[in-house]
């Protein structure tokens, strides 16, 4: 499967612990992004990478929230103290940086968190 | 702030006939649309997208419409089918304006059911 994956699927945890989430992208994609959804809402944006640099973080990422792309390859979202606000799917997406083309991104399947 | 708005959060149709998804936006600097459909438990696909110097654009059973002076877009199904059930997201970015950013702004979704 060449898609966009992330780990775990599922994570249960309880308030004021520390999760940590994880995306591989396509391969050949430069961009990724993260995505936060709530019953209810559509996908709201959080931040992307583009290579190894952070371009842009949402209002939303509270300093509890860190995300990192070491190398340019796989990212991590790390959620420090979650709160049962917390608790919502975290979906990963890839593109490739190109003038043509449609530009769409491309979802994993999400990781949802549920804090108790 | 709503920036897109998809103000009916379901649709049922019976299958063969027209699906018609409606979407409107309020920010002037979007200039890329793209529509995404989602089945449960799994991470929103891409479905279809237009630029905004036009107004139409069409994949096989799917077209979407684009009224910039509305600030208004629409997704059409025909014919539907029951393997079209799921929750369809417009999403929206400054793709040209906003220095290729492609960062997406997602409404929040409208879920169709297409009944045998």
């Amino acid at each position: 499967d060449t898609g966009v994956s992330q780990d775990p699927r599922h994570k249960i945890t309880k308030r004021g612990q520390n999760v940590t989430f994880r995306c591989d992208p396509i391969s050949e994609h430069n961009r990724l992004y993260w995505y936060r959804q709530t019953l209810g809402q559509g996908p709201e944006f959080l931040t992307y990478f583009q290579n190894e640099a952070q371009l842009e973080k949402s209002r939303l990422l509270s300093d509890r929230f860190s995300a990192e792309r070491p190398k340019g390859s796989f990212s991590t979202l790390e959620i420090q103290r979650t709160e049962q606000g917390d608790s919502a799917m975290y979906l990963c997406a890839s593109s490739f940086l190109r003038v043509r083309g449609t530009g769409e991104l491309f979802f994993g399947e999400g990781s949802r968190l549920t804090v108790l | 702030d709503q920036q897109v708005k998809q103000n009916s959060p379901s649709l049922s149709v019976q299958e063969g006939r027209i699906s018609i998804l409606n979407c409107d936006y309020t920010n002037s600097m979007f200039d890329y649309f793209l529509w995404y459909k989602k089945y449960p438990a799994e991470g929103p696909t891409f479905l279809i997208s237009i630029s905004s110097i036009k107004d139409k654009n069409e994949d096989g059973r799917f077209t979407v419409f684009l009224n910039k002076s509305a600030k208004h877009l629409s997704l059409h199904i025909v014919p539907s089918q029951p393997g079209d059930s799921a929750v369809y997201f417009c999403a929206a970015s400054a793709r040209y304006s906003g220095g290729s950013n492609y960062k997406l702004t997602f409404g929040k979704g409208t879920l169709l059911t297409v009944n045998p």
